[in-house]
């Protein structure tokens, strides 16, 4: 069974760091690309990061870039994401997702956003 | 960026009756390969999101034939043939064409 298990989440001060894990278990990380959304308190879903399965290409959304860092340890099936100058706009809870390149994609299947994690919350705020 | 406009933003629908949702890009989902990548995500009360449909048309195991998916180019609804109970909760249409991927404002379905 596939499984994103979130971890790293809680209270720090704008300013402040955190880093988040995302345990993936039940498929082989290092084929898959993987994805971090977040979701403000009762708002909507916003992307903010990717990174393909070798770490070769990464992508960030606007709101995000130059304070967050998304990372993988493929031996040790995990994703992270290190954000650093928090502010209390980036208080959500954060989720991991499965992502792959669209060459994996067939009307039979397609890992895009096919599995995603409970979700972390972070909350920054003094 | 990509914009996702879906409409109707709250949707209050009987038991047993069909429900609609539009979702329109501002830009073409058709990617470089040929495929669209556009999603509709399920998010119920207190839950994580899920996806339900892939690829435009494409149900995810498990999701109920009530759940459909049509539409091409910048134009796109997700259908429900008879709301049940269990179908209520906020629905998301996401892009995975474009960078950076962008989703909908989000659809909240509710029981009259």
């Amino acid at each position: 069974e596939v499984q994103l298990v979130e971890s790293g989440g809680g209270l720090v001060q704008p300013g402040g760091s955190l880093r988040l894990s995302c345990a993936a278990s039940g498929f082989t990380l290092s084929r898959y690309s993987m994805n971090w959304v977040r979701q403000a308190p009762g708002k909507g879903l916003e992307w903010i990061s990717y990174i393909s399965s070798s770490s070769s290409t990464i992508h960030y959304a606007d709101s995000v870039k130059g304070r967050f860092s998304i990372s993988r340890d493929n031996a040790k099936n995990s994703l992270y994401l290190q954000m650093n100058t928090l502010r209390a706009e980036d208080t959500a809870v954060y989720y991991c997702a499965r992502d792959s390149p669209g060459a994996d994609c067939s009307s039979s299947s397609c890992p895009k956003y096919d599995y995603w994690g409970q979700g972390t919350l972070v909350t920054v705020s003094s | 960026d990509v914009v996702m406009t879906q409409s109707p933003l709250s949707l209050p629908v009987t038991l047993g009756q069909p429900a609609s949702i539009s979702c329109r890009s501002s830009q073409s989902l058709v990617y470089s390969d040929g495929k669209t990548y556009l999603n509709w995500i399920q998010q119920r009360p207190g839950q994580s999101p899920r996806r339900l449909i892939y690829m435009v048309s494409n149900r995810d195991s498990g999701v109920p034939d009530r759940f459909s998916g049509s539409g091409s180019g910048t134009d796109f609804t997700l259908k429900i043939s008879r709301v049940e109970a269990e179908d209520v909760g906020v629905y998301y249409c996401m892009q995975s064409t474009h960078w950076p991927r962008t989703f909908g404002q989000g659809t909240k379905v509710e029981i009259k």
